[in-house]
């Protein structure tokens, strides 16, 4: 069955530390790939996407992902955190297979940045 | 700006109740749907919509029911109430040019008694 991996389900850093949330999915087939944010009392927010072209993606805040087909991954980056990316992350896959598609999410993964 | 609003922040409601959780979106869009989170478990599809009167049932759809009789507004109905539906439910819309959940509503954390 199609999945989806966080392997940290906390992570805490200082701030100015560099980030690396791990994003990995079981299924050999097409897939678009999602890192979603939810902020401390916000509502569920895209972060950044992939569906083709450059494995590179930027997204907002200074985020960015790198899509590696080989691994089955989709790790999150940013080089420097601060406070406020005090947050919940989740990874989200849509998996195709023939005229049917399926988005999963992860379990999430929760930063705590500290000053 | 979208805006995607679920009725009630916070709801406590009893083991056999009937529940109501509304969701109303600002922007036209096609799609909606229901979402239930859970700790260590992310974001479940419970049902979703892609036109008024259209539904497919997503993930976990057992025990649930909507109604989507207006294109702004979906609805998520627990028919009979029970303590493993405590959760946190998360509504969302998109257009219907893009398939994945947009932009989410705040959430309602409902808890059976």
């Amino acid at each position: 069955a199609q999945s989806v991996s966080q392997h940290n389900h906390h992570v805490i850093l200082s701030e100015a530390a560099s980030l690396e949330l791990g994003c990995n999915y079981s299924y050999g087939g097409t897939v678009n790939l999602f890192w979603y944010v939810q902020y401390p009392g916000q509502h569920l927010q895209l972060l950044l996407k992939y569906f083709s072209g450059d494995p590179l993606v930027k997204g907002i805040k200074g985020f960015e992902a790198e899509f590696i087909k080989s691994k089955f991954s989709f790790n999150l980056r940013k080089p420097s955190v601060q406070w406020s990316d005090t947050a919940e992350y989740f990874c989200a896959v849509r998996v195709f297979s023939g005229g049917y598609n399926k988005l999963i999410f992860g379990a999430g993964t929760r930063l705590a940045v500290h000053p | 700006d979208v805006k995607v609003t679920q009725s009630s922040r916070y709801l406590v409601k009893r083991t056999g109740e009937k529940v109501f959780l509304e969701c109303v979106q600002d922007m036209d869009h096609e799609n909606m749907f229901w979402y239930r989170q859970d700790p260590g478990l992310g974001l479940r599809l419970i049902y979703f919509s892609y036109d008024v009167k259209m539904k497919e049932k997503g993930d976990i759809p057992e025990g649930y029911s909507v109604s989507r009789e207006k294109k702004e507004r979906f609805s998520l109905i627990l028919e009979s109430a029970s303590t493993n539906q405590t959760s946190m439910y998360l509504c969302a819309s998109s257009p219907g040019t893009v398939s994945q959940p947009q932009h989410f509503g705040d959430g309602t954390r409902l808890s059976i008694l």
